[in-house]
């Protein structure tokens, strides 16, 4: 069965200090690995898709990497505006659920300044 | 250009009750999804939509759920009767392409059932 695993649940920083989430997946056939932001009382944002091993984006702060079987968003000297859950999403070829995304429970970040 | 549209925002209702949420998802995009958030769980898929037609409804709960998308435009998704367990979060997202393409989501419309 398909599924995605996020750690930590929860994670707390001081302004400027780095840090990693992690993104554990099982999917039969990856065509995609999606990262979201959601903000209370909003829908997810769109952040990244990373579509391949070894493929890396970057935005600003953030940073994702893809393996065969996790991805990470690495947060570089973070801001008290990073404060939000962060969503991984995975969409499988072979995915019961065709092309819908299959989530993970998501990371919530606390940045105090 | 205009988001994916949600309303209402937020939905209180005694079990038994009918309500209809809707979606108006962005100009241009075919697929249109349905998903749910039920407190302390993941976001789970409901149904998609490529233009007017059902391409995959297999994570409908029940018979209880109804969804159309007249014309291919907006979306509803009707409960009748709802039930306590079905409060939660419902997210509607739309995109241009199916494989790999990305989802954009509304704000969701919170269901409260009493």
């Amino acid at each position: 069965e398909d599924q995605v695993t996020q750690s930590p649940e929860a994670l707390r920083l001081q302004e400027g200090e780095s840090s990693s989430l992690n993104c554990s997946y099982t999917v039969s056939g990856l065509r995609g690995l999606f990262w979201y932001r959601q903000d209370p009382g909003k829908g997810p944002e769109f952040l990244f898709t990373l579509y391949s091993a070894g493929e890396e984006k970057e935005k600003e702060r953030l940073k994702a990497t893809l393996t065969k079987k996790e991805s990470f968003l690495h947060i570089t000297a973070p801001k008290p505006e990073d404060s939000a859950t962060y969503l991984c999403a995975v969409q499988g070829y072979l995915s019961q659920a065709g092309t819908a995304l299959i989530f993970g429970k998501g990371t919530t970040l606390s940045v105090s300044s | 250009e205009a988001g994916v549209t949600q309303f209402p925002s937020h939905s209180v209702i005694e079990k038994g009750q009918t309500v209809t949420l809707r979606c108006d998802p962005i100009s241009g995009h075919d697929n249109l999804y349905w998903y749910r958030r039920v407190m302390g769980k993941e976001i789970k898929f409901l149904l998609h939509f490529v233009k007017e037609s059902k391409q995959d409804e297999s994570g409908m709960p029940n018979n209880r759920f109804l969804a159309e998308r007249t014309g291919g435009t907006y979306s509803t998704l009707k409960v009748q009767p709802a039930e306590l367990e079905d409060s939660g979060v419902y997210f509607c997202a739309s995109s241009q392409g199916a494989s790999r393409g990305i989802q954009y989501f509304g704000a969701g419309t919170r269901l409260s059932v009493l």
